[in-house]
């Protein structure tokens, strides 16, 4: 069982906007910066948000993140058939001494 | 172009052993901090352990603490890790990732295609 809690699944139609939520703790959460990452089924994780709210070069704007002291969230604006994927949020915890994934989000477009 | 790219997985029974590799191009690899991570089939992402760029901070997952050790050699940029008593509950896709820098809590950026790892007799 994940330590960081998302959703199992999350759903809207094209050009909608859903939002995935990552609860954690004052460990990891509240004392680190969170990352997001978007896996197509059958393909490696990509980076979608780094610290926080920061998209790596090449990631639409219509995706974006924020914290909140113990809680994360990830917005995707505008829902694209190609966003059809599992999305995993992810912290450092500093009491485990190691890194956390969330359990993971499976998004559809309907 | 960042590339990860593993290599060494296979089939073996319980009790086991087997060793992972990662060859890392594109960077400067001993600048970068780098990851275990895995997946079992159907299931979602599960951090093993992580390794800082000089080596000198290791961390394992409290599940392969003692069975599992990361290494590396920055001298050929490659990443290996070594599992000993392999369980069933070991199988999965094993990812090479890169942390973002060589401090942990930042996360991690790029990742390997995996190297699938089957435990059973």
């Amino acid at each position: 069982q994940s330590v960081l809690t998302q959703p199992p699944s999350a759903s809207g139609t094209p050009g909608q906007r859903v939002t995935i939520s990552c609860s954690g703790s004052s460990s990891n959460i509240g004392s680190n910066t969170v990352n997001w990452y978007q896996q197509v089924p059958g393909t490696a994780p990509k980076l979608l948000i780094y610290s926080n709210d920061q998209r790596p070069s090449g990631v639409p704007d219509r995706f974006s993140g924020s914290r909140s002291d113990t809680s994360a969230s990830l917005a995707i604006s505008g829902l694209q058939s190609e966003d059809e994927a599992d999305y995993y949020c992810a912290a450092w915890d500093d009491s485990l001494y190691g890194r956390l994934f969330g359990g993971g989000t499976k998004v559809t477009v309907l | 172009e960042v590339q990860l790219v593993e290599s060494g997985g296979g089939l073996v029974k319980p009790g086991g052993s087997l060793r992972l590799s990662c060859v890392a191009s594109g960077f400067t690899f001993s600048s970068h901090g780098m990851n275990w991570v895995r997946q079992a089939p159907g299931k979602g992402l599960e951090w093993v352990a992580s390794i800082s760029g000089n080596s000198n901070y290791i961390y394992h997952r409290d599940s392969v603490r003692g069975r599992f050790t990361i290494s590396r050699d920055n001298a050929k940029n490659s990443l290996s890790l070594q599992m000993n008593n392999l369980r069933a509950e070991d199988t999965a896709l094993y990812f090479c990732v890169r942390t973002i820098g060589d401090f942990e809590r930042l996360g991690v950026d790029y990742w390997g295609q995996g190297s699938l790892v089957t435990v059973s007799s």
